[in-house]
C-alpha cells in the first residue's frame, strides 16, 4: 500500500516567493496533519484536518501560512510570502480516526534564501 | 511541566547491549501511545504501538504503566542500525498527538 506522499522533496527559493507544499494521505485515513521540524524547535504541529475540514490551525505561525484540503486525497500548505525563517522540514501525516498511529510522508526540505 | 517528557540522551551503548528508554506523560486521560524512530533528516517512522498488556516485536519490547503514567521501550541485542532518535508519542483522545523531544541512541561498534 502506498504511504503518505509529499512533494516536492526539496525546495529552494528566494524570500518573497510563494511556496506550495503538497500531500496525499493514505487512502481511507480521515485525519491529516501538517508539521514543521527544525533543530531549534523540534516537531511543531501546524494544522490538522478531519474529513477535509480544518479543525485546529492554532499552530500556524502567521497569516503568511495557509492550508487547504479540497478532497480526501489531497492537501496543500502554502507560504506567501516566504521568509528565511520558514526554512525547515515540513511533514505531512495521516491517521485513522485520530487515535491510531500517524504515518508520515518523507517530508519537504524547504530552504528560503 | 511538559506533557510528554523524555531523557534526551544521548545513550551510547556497545553493540549487543540492552538499552531501555522511559517516557512520562502528564495527562491521565491519554488514550493511545506509540514509539517512533527518526533517523537524521528523515521522517518519523512508527516503531510500535504500546498496549496496556505490553507488546513485543522481535528485539523491541514496549510497556505501558498507567498508574505511574509512563511508557518504556526496551531494545535487546542492539545493532549499529538501531542508532537513531526514539520519539515517544501520546494521544489524548482529542485527535492531538503529543510528541516527546526524543531520546538519541548511538550504538557503538
Amino acid at each position: 500500500d502506498a504511504g503518505v506522499i509529499q512533494s516536492p522533496r526539496h525546495e529552494v527559493t528566494e524570500m518573497g516567493q510563494e511556496v506550495t507544499l503538497r500531500c496525499k494521505p493514505i487512502s481511507g485515513h480521515d485525519y491529516l496533519f501538517w508539521y514543521r521540524q527544525t533543530m531549534m524547535r523540534g516537531l511543531e504541529l501546524l494544522i490538522y484536518f478531519n474529513n477535509n475540514v480544518p479543525i485546529d490551525d492554532s499552530g500556524m505561525p502567521e497569516d503568511r501560512f495557509s492550508a487547504k484540503m479540497p478532497n480526501a486525497s489531497f492537501s496543500t500548505l502554502k507560504i506567501q510570502p516566504s521568509e528565511p525563517r520558514d526554512s525547515a522540514v515540513y511533514f505531512c501525516a495521516s491517521s485513522l480516526r485520530g487515535v491510531g498511529p500517524q504515518h508520515f510522508g518523507d517530508g519537504t526540505r524547504l530552504s528560503i534564501l | 511541566r511538559k506533557e510528554v517528557e523524555q531523557d534526551p540522551g544521548p545513550f551510547n551503548v556497545p553493540e549487543g547491549a540492552t538499552v531501555a528508554f522511559n517516557c512520562t506523560y502528564s495527562n491521565s486521560a491519554s488514550q493511545s501511545f506509540f514509539w517512533y524512530r527518526q533517523d537524521c533528516r528523515k521522517e518519523p517512522k512508527l516503531l510500535m504501538s504500546v498496549y496496556s498488556s505490553g507488546n513485543e516485536d522481535g528485539r523491541f519490547t514496549a510497556q505501558l504503566n498507567r498508574a505511574s503514567q509512563y511508557i518504556s521501550l526496551l531494545i535487546r541485542d542492539s545493532k549499529l542500525s538501531d542508532s537513531a532518535t526514539y520519539l515517544c508519542v501520546v494521544n489524548k483522545g482529542t485527535y492531538k498527538y503529543i510528541f516527546g523531544t526524543g531520546t538519541r541512541l548511538k550504538v557503538l561498534a
